[in-house]
């Protein structure tokens, strides 16, 4: 069946320019997440939904990050202005149920952001 | 605060080499740890998810073990095609509970 698919799988942008980067969640997964990749590393949590619930913003660096999911689908991760240090492999990941605990995660192939 | 660290953090092995690889965690009450792993340039995989101490599970030539500090990701006879970056992430009771804390990772390169 299909997984979590993320697009685009690789972004080059200039700094200072806005980008959208989208995730498609396994079907019937009611709960997504948000990670980022830095080289050298671990994941690092960004944002969690879960069905119509107020999302968990907390672990966005800063207020140039934001994410919204529609239709309890689809979610878009937007970086405004980017820095350099927001280059990272942005990885999506869905379960079912709530919480992280207990259902495991699956994850997409990411996107690989290089800011210029 | 959680915490998750991974020892080694690179293993080299010969095909047919068993080792272990270890993950060390501090959490303030654990719901589940989790293995994954990660080949290049894609998404990690997921592999076992462990809840209390002494718990076991296995598949092929892995088997994952718990205790109240720390897991163990055994690897029996590994095949080349078993190298790839291990990751290990817990979810504790308090503070987020909604999200991964992951170790770095340990890289392992098996040689035929």
């Amino acid at each position: 069946g299909a997984g979590v698919s993320q697009s685009p799988s690789n972004k080059v942008t200039e700094k200072g320019k806005d980008v959208e980067l989208r995730c498609d969640p396994i079907s019937g997964h009611t709960a997504l997440y948000w990670y980022r990749q830095s080289l050298g590393q671990g994941l690092e949590f960004l944002i969690y939904f879960q069905g119509n619930s107020a999302p968990d913003k907390s672990g966005l660096p800063s207020d140039r990050f934001s994410a919204e999911r529609t239709g309890g689908s689809v979610s878009t991760l937007t970086i405004q202005r980017t820095q350099q240090e927001d280059s990272a492999v942005y990885l999506c990941a869905s379960s079912t149920g709530q919480g992280a605990n207990n259902q495991p995660q699956h994850f997409g192939d990411g996107t690989r952001l290089s800011i210029l | 605060e959680d915490q998750v660290t991974q020892s080694p953090e690179a293993l080299r092995l010969q095909e047919g080499e068993s080792s272990s690889l270890n993950c060390s965690y501090t959490v303030s009450g654990l719901r589940g740890l989790f293995w994954y792993r990660q080949d290049p340039g894609k998404g990690p995989e997921f592999l076992f998810t462990l809840y209390s101490a002494g718990e076991e599970k296995e598949k092929e030539r892995l088997k994952a073990t718990l205790t109240k500090k720390e897991s163990f990701l055994h690897i029996t006879a590994p095949k080349p095609e078993d190298s790839a970056t291990y990751l290990c992430a817990v979810v504790g009771r308090g503070g987020a509970t909604n999200k991964l804390i992951f170790g770095t990772g340990t890289l392992l390169a098996v040689q035929p």
